[in-house]
């Protein structure tokens, strides 16, 4: 199906393991972001990309490691899970630059993570 | 304080009422305004999209902006117990291209 997929949909790590977060999307939008969600906090942004091979830092990055190799694949890597990284996280994206609609970001079903 | 100010709620309301959802934002420099609707373990679907001031309708959906005063609005006319979910508010400058949200107004419409 076209769109944006996430995989896993759930997780449970422990404290100190590396984690990857999978985000494919299917509508060759340029941009891409990494959002989690938090009771209190609501959407922050961890990291974005506006093309292959370009990440820039959102609100939140520090833990977090990004990668662009194609166009439609952004995962998202927790370098040594803490607790602190328990939260919902959702993979976004919006077409490129110069469009009409630049600025609807359309997002995943989302990943919940657990470190225990 | 943050930029974007959004009321958690909950808000409760009978079955076709006229829903009223509200957001207020500090940086004058946001001039893109986004509602997403977010329903329970499901990701934010966009619902509505307005560019700088003014009105947009979209079916039982108003998105309103007035920037001099720095607020937002959606309006749910007719409300159905499907549109119990979380709304969210989010802005943007232009060439910003990250999105600033509220936290989200809880929505629940009652039989």
């Amino acid at each position: 199906d076209a769109g944006i997929t996430q995989s896993p949909r759930y997780k449970i790590t422990e404290t100190g393991r590396q984690v990857t977060l999978m985000c494919h999307q299917t509508w060759s939008h340029s941009y891409m972001f990494w959002y989690r969600q938090d009771l209190g906090h609501g959407l922050r942004l961890i990291y974005y990309s506006a093309a292959a091979d370009i990440t820039d830092k959102g609100e939140v990055p520090d833990g977090y490691v990004v990668s662009r190799s194609k166009t439609e694949n952004f995962p998202l890597t927790l370098e040594s899970a803490t607790r602190s990284q328990t939260s919902v996280y959702f993979c976004a994206s919006s077409e490129e630059a110069g469009g009409p609609h630049l600025y609807e970001q359309y997002f995943g079903p989302g990943t919940r993570l657990t470190v225990t | 304080q943050k930029e974007v100010e959004q009321d958690p709620g909950p808000l409760s309301v009978p079955e076709g009422a006229i829903v009223s959802l509200n957001c207020t934002y500090s940086n004058s420099a946001f001039q893109y305004f986004m509602w997403y609707r977010q329903y329970s373990r499901k990701g934010p679907e966009l619902l509505m999209y307005t560019y700088s001031s003014g009105n947009k309708e979209d079916g039982r959906f108003t998105a309103q902006v007035d920037k001099s005063s720095k607020y937002i609005s959606l309006f749910i006319r007719d409300s159905q117990p499907s549109d119990s979910a979380t709304y969210l508010c989010a802005m943007t400058r232009p060439a910003g291209y990250a999105l600033n949200f509220g936290k989200g107004t809880s929505l629940l419409v009652t039989p």
